[in-house]
């Protein structure tokens, strides 16, 4: 069965950086579009970023673009997050997500698996 | 780059039809048929409900369904029961020369 299992997460002052990973089981990760949601503490759903099945194309959201780096690791099922710059409206649980598509160009449908979420919590 | 746009809440009884929509823009909702929606219980991780508008993953109850109306999309359960008292966010692909992925603000419902 399909699984993902974020890791990373904290305690981190303003201004600094954190990366959080994401383990991929029970699909072929290298098929599928990966994306990054947040979800700050008794807020909605935030998207924040996507990456294509070959790491060729990334989208953010204006709010951490230039910040937020995602990356992948095909050859290990990994999924990754670099959040540099941190701030205290990043305080948020970070899911992993797959997309049900590739994501190439920009082809992306629905995510239809979530990982567990793993809390970021930006605070002097 | 705003989020869709949802009721804060719904309610219904047990065996009853409650409908939540989602209202965005002809750049999002009503320019693309990739309208997902999705339930979450506290403490949890969202839940693929419905996606493409209106098909469902298997292993979803055919009481819920979904539709689109122009820049508005919908979801619809019926035959309410306990177990899908949550909170529910819709999503919509933007486009990738524009902000790409947009969720709804989220409906509590209460049954």
């Amino acid at each position: 069965q399909v699984q993902l299992v974020e890791s990373g997460g904290g305690v981190v002052q303003p201004g600094t950086s954190l990366r959080l990973s994401c383990a991929a089981s029970g699909f072929t990760f290298s098929n599928y579009g990966m994306h990054w949601v947040r979800q700050a503490p008794g807020k909605g759903l935030e998207w924040v970023a996507v990456i294509s099945y070959d790491g060729s194309d990334k989208y953010y959201a204006d709010s951490v673009k230039g910040r937020f780096t995602i990356s992948r690791d095909n050859s290990k099922n990994m999924l990754y997050l670099q959040m540099n710059g941190l701030r205290v409206e990043d305080t948020a649980v970070f899911y992993c997500a797959k997309d049900s598509n590739h994501c190439s160009g920009g082809s992306c449908s629905s995510l239809d698996y979530w990982g567990q979420g793993v809390l970021v919590t930006v605070s002097s | 780059q705003s989020a869709l746009t949802q009721p804060p809440s719904a309610s219904g009884s047990p065996g009853q039809s409650v409908t939540i929509s989602c209202t965005g823009t002809s750049s999002d909702v009503g320019g693309y048929n990739y309208v997902s929606w999705y339930q979450q219980h506290p403490g949890k991780a969202p839940r693929l409900m419905i996606y493409e508008v209106s098909k469902r993953p298997s292993g979803v109850p055919d009481r819920f369904s979904g539709s689109k109306s122009d820049n508005t999309a919908s979801l619809t359960v019926s035959g309410l029961q306990a177990e899908d008292e949550a909170d529910y966010y819709c999503s919509s692909y933007a486009g990738s020369n524009n902000f790409f992925y947009v969720f709804g603000t989220g409906t509590k419902v209460t049954v």
